[in-house]
């Protein structure tokens, strides 16, 4: 079955340290978009990638880091530089940029901090 | 600036009672408007979604939405919850290349 693959399913990190979350598609879409869900915040853009090699930042994108090195695969690294990074995490991609396309989401991955 | 609301936080309904969930955005350009519900659990699942035509949009499960211009919103509705409808659901709105989400609606449904 097609969909959107996000690893671990839960991640502790240790203070200071640099974390990435996988996000793998087999969908074939050209998009893809990292979120943070936060109680009460909703869901909120970190950065999204609309064609392979490029990226450009969300509204949270502060201490956050990307690559979109394939098509399938765009992964996100939380640096050391984010003070408050637990959080749940969602993946998801998109067929097109056009307006009337929904987004496919991942299952997420839970970050937590020891 | 493009934005979504969603004033009903936390709903608590008993089973067989009617379902209206506010939605409203802030946009200029043509609107693109998607409901998504997030079960327990589980990952974020489209219900229904807007583009032009017909402002009453069906979707999944029962749900329906009606798009209405004038007050800019989209409320999501359905004549008679279920237990399982127990979840939470977000309203959001469409650009060429980004969603916007609005906060979230938690729902909560007792038998």
């Amino acid at each position: 079955d097609g969909g959107i693959t996000q690893s671990p399913k839960y991640l502790f990190r240790k203070e200071g340290q640099n974390v990435t979350l996988s996000c793998e598609q087999n969908l074939n879409h050209d998009a893809m978009y990292w979120y943070r869900q936060d109680p009460g915040q909703g869901l909120r853009l970190i950065y999204y990638s609309q064609i392979v090699n490029d990226f450009q930042k969300g509204d949270i994108a502060e201490g956050y880091s990307v690559s979109r090195e394939k098509k399938e695969s765009f992964p996100l690294t939380v640096t050391s530089a984010q003070k408050n990074p637990t959080a749940f995490y969602l993946c998801a991609s998109r067929g097109y940029t056009g307006g009337g396309q929904p987004q496919h989401f991942g299952d997420g991955t839970r970050l937590s901090i020891l | 600036a493009q934005s979504v609301s969603q004033h009903n936080h936390h709903v608590i309904l008993s089973e067989a009672a009617s379902l209206e969930l506010g939605c409203n955005y802030s946009y200029g350009g043509t609107v693109n408007l998607f409901w998504y519900v997030q079960y327990p659990g589980q990952h974020l699942q489209l219900l229904l979604k807007y583009f032009s035509g017909d402002p009453l949009v069906k979707g999944i499960k029962g749900f329906e939405a009606e798009f209405i211009k004038s007050k800019f919103s989209f409320n999501l509705r359905k004549p008679s919850v279920q237990w399982s409808d127990t979840a939470e659901y977000f309203c959001a709105l469409s650009n060429t290349d980004k969603l916007i989400f609005g906060t979230g609606t938690r729902l909560q449904v007792f038998p």
